[in-house]
């Protein structure tokens, strides 16, 4: 069974700054995808950003980028110039491509707070 | 496109009652997924419908629970009868194809609390 650790309960950051949240996870599978998804206070489940696998090239989305780390099984999060409305829960998420099922495995959250 | 509906918003129940929480996917996704959200377990999938058929019911944590999808654009998870370690948020998702992943679309989600 595949799992995801999310090992950062809760991060600050100031606005404009950069922060980095870690991912790991443990699978036998090599063809998988990756995601972030981000949960505001309005409880409302957002994707941010996901990576394939078989892509050596980290996923890129505007202010949001990953740290893809297939040997290491590392999948980490990097917010550039940090928004207030960037303030949310963050979950890491694994799925198995090869069973063709859209499971979703989810990490614990980290929750971040964007300060002024 | 409304995104995906769930009802109610917020559920407040008595322990032994019969709970329906309902969902309605976006117009042509043909996958559907309910998860629960708690503190202690985190989002856990509870189902997994394909084509109106149920694909994967492993997450399912009892008999007390169980979901259908009548249509394409339905479907309900049931609790009967709901007990206070039941309450948590239960989120509905949809994705437009299965053998191509796609991002799940989140609904809302429900508040349910059983007294």
């Amino acid at each position: 069974a595949q799992t995801v650790t999310q090992s950062q309960p809760e991060m600050s950051v100031q606005e404009a700054e950069t922060v980095t949240l870690s991912c790991t996870y443990d699978t036998s599978e090599n063809n998988y995808y990756l995601f972030w998804y981000k949960q505001p206070p309005s409880r409302q489940m957002i994707l941010v950003i996901r990576q394939e696998a078989y892509k050596q090239q980290n996923a890129t989305e505007n202010r949001f980028s990953v740290n893809f780390q297939k040997a290491a099984k590392s999948f980490s999060l990097k917010i550039s110039d940090s928004q207030l409305g960037d303030t949310a829960m963050y979950f890491c998420a694994f799925m198995n491509k090869n069973t063709g099922f859209q499971k979703l495995v989810f990490g614990t959250g980290t929750r971040l707070l964007v300060s002024p | 496109d409304a995104g995906v509906i769930q009802s109610p918003r917020h559920e407040v129940t008595e322990m032994g009652q019969e709970v329906t929480l309902r969902c309605k996917p976006i117009s042509g996704h043909n996958s559907l997924f309910w998860y629960r959200q708690t503190m202690m377990r985190g989002l856990e999938l509870l189902i997994y419908f394909n084509n109106n058929v149920p694909i994967d019911d492993s997450g399912m944590p009892e008999d007390r629970f169980s979901a259908k999808m009548p249509n394409a654009s339905f479907s309900t998870l049931k609790i009967q009868p709901s007990e206070p370690r039941d309450s948590a948020v239960y989120f509905c998702a949809s994705s437009p194809e299965q053998l191509i992943i796609h991002e799940q679309f989140f609904g809302p989600g429900t508040r349910l609390t059983v007294l």
